[in-house]
């Protein structure tokens, strides 16, 4: 199985600021996706952003985006101009491109965010 | 976008007991739905994976015996909590996976074991 790695529990960001969110993850295939999935305190899985690991140009959505290093094996999130309603739980997971489709979670980071 | 509804969202049940939780995709067939288990502050950890018309495939560690998986139909799976105990109590969350090969999620059933 596929390792995710999130290095950081938790993540303080002020209202407008920008944070980081890192991840690494494991895998011998060379085709596979990645994803950020938020959980706020209602506890519903949202998807955040989606990277197809065949595809050399980062994934953006809004004030979303990501760093797709794929030889470091590594997929850090970055959320700018923070929000307060961006507080939640943050998920990164791998999803294999060709086998049965279970994603595998990382261990989260909790952000919050400072009035 | 797609939606996946669980019912019910918070079950409080006796030990010894048994409970069963529905996952239905609201607006497309799921060939395949997944089960999750969460605490508090923790990752989701896959439990078993459900598919159309066959038996459920259970993760290392998962009692398949105690968690009864019933994918009967494209749109409906359910996950039976046999001989409930308090350590059962957790938050278990389905996903769906669409034909586009996405995976959505329910929003989560709170189970209580007194």
């Amino acid at each position: 199985a596929q390792t995710v790695t999130q290095s950081q529990p938790e993540m303080s960001v002020q209202e407008a600021e920008t944070v980081t969110l890192s991840c690494t993850y494991d895998t011998s295939e060379s085709d596979y996706y990645l994803f950020w999935y938020k959980q706020p305190p209602s506890r519903q899985m949202i998807l955040v952003i989606r990277q197809e690991a065949y595809k050399q140009q980062n994934a953006t959505e809004n004030r979303f985006s990501v760093n797709f290093q794929k030889a470091a094996k590594s997929f850090s999130l970055k959320i700018s101009d923070s929000q307060l309603g961006d507080a939640a739980m943050y998920f990164c997971a791998y999803r294999s491109a060709w086998s049965d489709y279970k994603l595998s979670f990382g261990a989260g980071t909790t952000v919050t965010v400072r009035a | 976008g797609a939606v996946v509804s669980q019912h019910p969202s918070w079950v409080i049940c006796k030990s010894g007991t048994s409970v069963k939780i529905e996952c239905r995709s609201l607006d497309f067939q799921a060939t395949t739905m997944f089960w999750y288990r969460q605490f508090p502050k923790q990752s989701l950890m896959l439990m078993a994976t459900s598919n159309e018309g066959s038996k459920a495939t259970y993760e290392q560690g998962v009692e398949k015996d105690k968690f009864l998986i019933n994918h009967a139909s494209l749109t409906l799976s359910t996950l039976t909590v046999t001989s409930a105990h308090p350590e059962d109590s957790s938050f278990y969350i389905c996903s769906a996976r669409a034909p586009t090969y996405e995976q959505y999620f329910g929003p989560g059933t709170r189970l209580t074991v007194t």
